[in-house]
């Protein structure tokens, strides 16, 4: 298995611009996260799913930031419009039901100007 | 103050040395990871806990409820041990969400 799967690994966008960032979790897993990391706050849960239904989402900053998982295979995380402040690397991992350790992307490292 | 403390921030040491590096926590939880971040910015997963001990090559993990408080051993420490080493709770039984330490940045040098 090629692990979980982020892409891309460094975006640069304009403030206000539309972001999507990708993941493929590993197959099999049945639960998939997403973080976000910055200097100021460290590492932060944003949202969680299990077999492609949300969860948890009230590590969502707001409105702006959405997630879907359409399918056991995908999921992404949009933010519209996007703002310096949400420069940060994100990162997705799944993992097998909550008793195993997780898997985690290599990231997204977001830049905002 | 965090819900999650570790200590120390920042850590040296020589190749060889035995590092110990300190988690304490204020919650009630389900689980405890401890997670290592490469200075390339890549996180693995190194153990879950919810009680006792763990072991894995040369890194050793324990835990007590009671105190709140787990502890990450590393024997016999070598230069790519450098990383940066996190600390993460689990609240409940029915949730995985986490609460993060700050980390703690060790650099072993040869």
């Amino acid at each position: 298995d090629a692990g979980v799967i982020q892409s891309p690994r460094h975006e640069v966008t304009e403030m206000g611009q539309e972001v999507t960032l990708r993941c493929k979790p590993i197959s099999g897993h049945d639960y998939l996260f997403w973080y976000r990391q910055t200097m100021m706050r460290g590492l932060e849960l944003l949202i969680y799913f299990n077999n492609n239904v949300p969860i948890d989402d009230s590590g969502m900053p707001e409105d702006r930031f959405s997630a879907k998982m359409p399918n056991a295979s995908f999921s992404t995380l949009k933010i519209q419009p996007s703002e310096p402040r949400d420069s940060a690397v994100y990162f997705c991992a799944s993992s097998f039901g909550l008793n195993y350790g997780y898997t985690f992307g290599s990231g997204t490292r977001l830049t905002v100007v | 103050k965090n819900e999650v403390e570790q200590s120390p921030q920042n850590l040296t040491a020589q190749e060889g040395e035995f590092i110990t590096i300190n988690c304490s926590y204020s919650v009630g939880i389900s689980a405890l990871h401890w997670l290592q971040q490469h200075p390339g910015g890549g996180i693995v997963s190194l153990f879950m806990l919810s009680s006792g001990k763990k072991k894995h090559g040369r890194l050793i993990a324990t835990i007590n409820i009671q105190e709140k408080h787990s502890s990450l051993h590393i024997t016999a420490s070598h230069p790519r041990d450098s990383a940066v080493y996190i600390c993460a709770v689990r609240l409940g039984l029915n949730t995985d969400k986490l609460i993060f330490g700050t980390g703690t940045r060790l650099q072993v040098f040869p």
